[in-house]
C-alpha cells in the first residue's frame, strides 16, 4: 500500500462549524505533513509531525488545530474558519530518516476546502 | 533560508515533442536533494523525480530526466516525447540535509501538450 488517503474530498463549511479533515498511510512513514494550497499557488508548509510529535508550526492560526492520535493517522481540526481560508489541503507522509535530504514526501488527492 | 525559483508561468508543447522546465534554487546547505513533482487538475502531487547534491550523474525516470547544474544552481526538468496526459502543474522543490523535515516548493510552472 503506497497511497496517502485524505477525507474527506470535498468540505464546505460556514464559519461558526467545527469540522476535521482526516489523513491516513499504512507505508510505516514516521512523518507527516500538512500542506495548504490556494488556486494557482505552490503548497504552503503548515504542521509537521515527526514520530507523533509536532515537530514544526509554520506559525499557523489556532483556529487550525493538527492532531497525531498514532503513526498511521493525522487529524486538522478546523474551527472559527474564515473565507480566506478556502483552499486545498494536503496532506503528506516520508519515511522520516533524520538529516535524509533525499526523502521524497506521499502526497494524498487533498481536501478542498470551502468556507462560507 | 532556502529559495526556489521558477521563472515560466506556462509553457505550450506540441504532442511527441521534448520539453524543459526551469527551477533555480539557492541553499547555503552542502546537502540537499531537488524534487519534481506533477499535479494534475485532480489535485494529487505526483513525485516524478530526484536529484541529491552529491550525485555526479544527472537523474533519469522514463521519459523524465533532470539537467542538475551544480555551480549555476538550476535543476531543469526534461520531458521527453511528451503525451497529452502531460498537461499539468510542474512543482520544483527543495529539502536541506540538516535535519529539517521542510521541503519547500516553488510557484510552479503550468505546462499544456497540444494534438
Amino acid at each position: 500500500d503506497t497511497e496517502v488517503t485524505q477525507t474527506p474530498k470535498h468540505l464546505v463549511m460556514g464559519m461558526t462549524n467545527k469540522k476535521s479533515l482526516k489523513c491516513e498511510q499504512h507505508m510505516g512513514h514516521r512523518a507527516m505533513y500538512w500542506y495548504k494550497q490556494k488556486a494557482k499557488k505552490p503548497p504552503e508548509l503548515m504542521f509537521v509531525y515527526s514520530y507523533e510529535k509536532l515537530s514544526i508550526n509554520e506559525s499557523v492560526p489556532s483556529r487550525f488545530s493538527p492532531e497525531c492520535p498514532n503513526s498511521s493517522l493525522l487529524n486538522l481540526h478546523l474551527h472559527a474558519l474564515q473565507p480566506e481560508d478556502s483552499a486545498l489541503y494536503l496532506c503528506a507522509s516520508s519515511p522520516h530518516r533524520t538529516g535524509a535530504a533525499n526523502e521524497k514526501l506521499f502526497f494524498g488527492s487533498g481536501t478542498q476546502l470551502s468556507v462560507l | 533560508a532556502q529559495k526556489i525559483t521558477q521563472t515560466q508561468p506556462g509553457m505550450f508543447v506540441q504532442e511527441k515533442e521534448a520539453v524543459t522546465l526551469d527551477c533555480t534554487y539557492d541553499t547555503s546547505d552542502p546537502s540537499y536533494g531537488l524534487f519534481w513533482y506533477k499535479q494534475p487538475s485532480s489535485g494529487e502531487m505526483i513525485f516524478l523525480i530526484y536529484q541529491g547534491s552529491y550525485d555526479q550523474q544527472n537523474a533519469t525516470e522514463g521519459r523524465y530526466s533532470l539537467n542538475f547544474q551544480k555551480a549555476r544552481k538550476s535543476a531543469n526538468l526534461v520531458i521527453s516525447a511528451s503525451q497529452l496526459g502531460d498537461s499539468a502543474m510542474y512543482f520544483c522543490a527543495m529539502r536541506e540535509g540538516r535535519g529539517t523535515d521542510k521541503l519547500i516548493f516553488g510557484t510552479g510552472t503550468r505546462l499544456q501538450v497540444f494534438p
